[in-house]
């Protein structure tokens, strides 16, 4: 089955700065990888997802690249903000969408 | 994007008693469902995979008749912890996914979550 790791555990940035958060799975059949945002106490909020079909997808501060050959994909978050912190989530699924695989969670913390 | 509610919110039990969360999706139709269990500072432990229509397919560990699902619309799922003890507190996360015809004649899927349910059994 699919398993993926999701490196560093914890990251501590200054308020404008750039994070960086890499996932990589086992998988070679897995085809979709979203991120998720998790605030304390609240839901994950879905931020950027990624097919496998495309190797770079931006929405404004927020970016996700794939290296399907590698294995391996990751989430950029530029000019940091306070609101940034939280705990970010990497997934994947293999093709059919049957559930998704989470990584163990990056919890970034974006001092003033 | 999509939304996903969850009910209740939180709930405390008397050890041995039966707990019902409910999860809805409310602008979309979700055939396929998923249960997570999330741990104090720990990932989302997927327990099992909820189909309308059909029963839901388990996690390895999850004990089916400890945590019934029911799937019985497009838009509702239950868990139910049975005879709940302590051991079960815990968040309970439901996700519902959304199941969308792109322009390349393709299907994409998106999973939404519900806002959790917090578990205290005395």
């Amino acid at each position: 089955g699919e398993n993926v790791e999701q490196h560093p555990s914890t990251l501590s940035v200054q308020e404008g700065d750039s994070a960086v958060i890499k996932c990589t799975y086992s998988d070679s059949a897995s085809n979709y990888f979203p991120w998720y945002k998790q605030e304390l106490g609240k839901r994950p909020q879905l931020i950027i997802d990624i097919r496998s079909n495309v190797g770079e997808k931006k929405d404004q501060r927020i970016a996700v690249t794939l290296n399907k050959t590698a294995k391996h994909f990751s989430l950029h978050i530029t000019e940091t903000q306070p609101e940034d912190s939280a705990v970010y989530f990497c997934a994947a699924t293999p093709s059919g969408f049957q559930k998704l695989v989470f990584g163990t969670g990056t919890r970034l913390l974006v001092s003033p | 994007g999509a939304v996903v509610s969850q009910h209740p919110s939180r709930v405390i039990c008397k050890s041995g008693t039966s707990v019902k969360i409910e999860c809805r999706s409310l602008d979309f139709q979700a055939t396929t469902m998923f249960w997570y269990r999330q741990f104090p500072k720990k990932s989302l432990m997927l327990m099992a995979t909820s189909n309308e229509g059909s029963k839901a397919t388990y996690e390895q560990g999850v004990e089916k008749d400890k945590f019934l699902i029911n799937h019985a619309s497009l838009t509702l799922s239950t868990l139910t912890v049975t005879s709940a003890h302590p051991e079960d507190s815990s968040f309970y996360i439901c996700s519902a996914r959304d199941r969308e015809l792109a322009a390349s004649g393709r299907y994409t899927d998106t999973q939404y979550f519900g806002p959790g349910t917090r578990l205290t059994v005395l």
